[in-house]
């Protein structure tokens, strides 16, 4: 099955900076990225995807790259806000038909410090 | 569109109850439905994918026994935690994807989950 890594666990920065985050998978065939943001006790948000035959994709602030090759994508953020603060997830989707599911990393916690 | 609601939003229940989640699509019809499980500053970790008229496939180390999931109809999936013990105790979020047929890279709608305490 897949496998996605997700890093870092955590990241804090300063409003109006950049935030980055990482994930690699490790199944070739998943064709399909999401961002999910969640608020605490709250559900995940759907904030930007990617299609595996597009390297990048950008929605204002936000933008997402990948790789193929190197089986990693990534999630940018410029000119964060206090209102970014949440947890992020990425997820990589495996499979065809109604077999198909997300697999998701760990999480990162971003802190943005006005 | 694509709304998808969970109820109860909470439960607080004894050891050994039985406690049924429902999983509603409201505004779409959902082929598919997952089940996942999200232990405080944790990932959601998948529990089982559920298809309208089939069993749920369940992932490995889910006991099919003691999470009972049910798909009856296309808007509507329930998940059955039997026998509730505090382990238990999570944060369950459903999330629903329209008929496949549609496109092959639909998104996942999430619930607003369900908040599982058992004393």
């Amino acid at each position: 099955g897949e496998n996605v890594e997700q890093h870092p666990s955590t990241l804090s920065v300063q409003e109006g900076d950049s935030a980055v985050i990482k994930c690699t998978y490790s199944d070739s065939a998943s064709n399909y990225f999401p961002w999910y943001k969640q608020e605490l006790g709250k559900r995940p948000q759907l904030i930007i995807d990617i299609r595996s035959n597009v390297g990048e994709k950008k929605d204002q602030r936000i933008a997402v790259t990948l790789n193929k090759t190197a089986k990693h994508f990534s999630l940018h953020i410029t000119e964060t806000q206090p209102e970014d603060s949440a947890v992020y997830f990425c997820a990589a989707r495996l499979g065809s038909g109604s077999a198909r599911q997300l697999t998701f990393g760990s999480g990162t916690q971003l802190t943005v410090l006005p | 569109g694509a709304v998808v609601s969970q109820h109860p939003s909470w439960v607080i229940c004894k050891s050994g109850t039985s406690v049924k989640i429902e999983c509603r699509s409201l505004d779409f019809q959902a082929t598919t439905m997952f089940w996942y499980r999200q232990f405080p500053k944790q990932s959601l970790m998948l529990m089982a994918t559920s298809n309208e008229g089939s069993k749920a496939t369940y992932e490995q180390g889910v006991e099919k026994d003691k999470f009972l999931i049910n798909h009856a109809s296309l808007t509507l999936s329930t998940l059955t935690v039997t026998s509730a013990h505090p382990e238990d105790s999570s944060f369950y979020i459903c999330s629903a994807r329209e008929s496949w047929g549609k496109s092959s890279y639909n998104e996942q709608f999430f619930g607003p989950g369900t908040r599982l305490t058992v004393l």
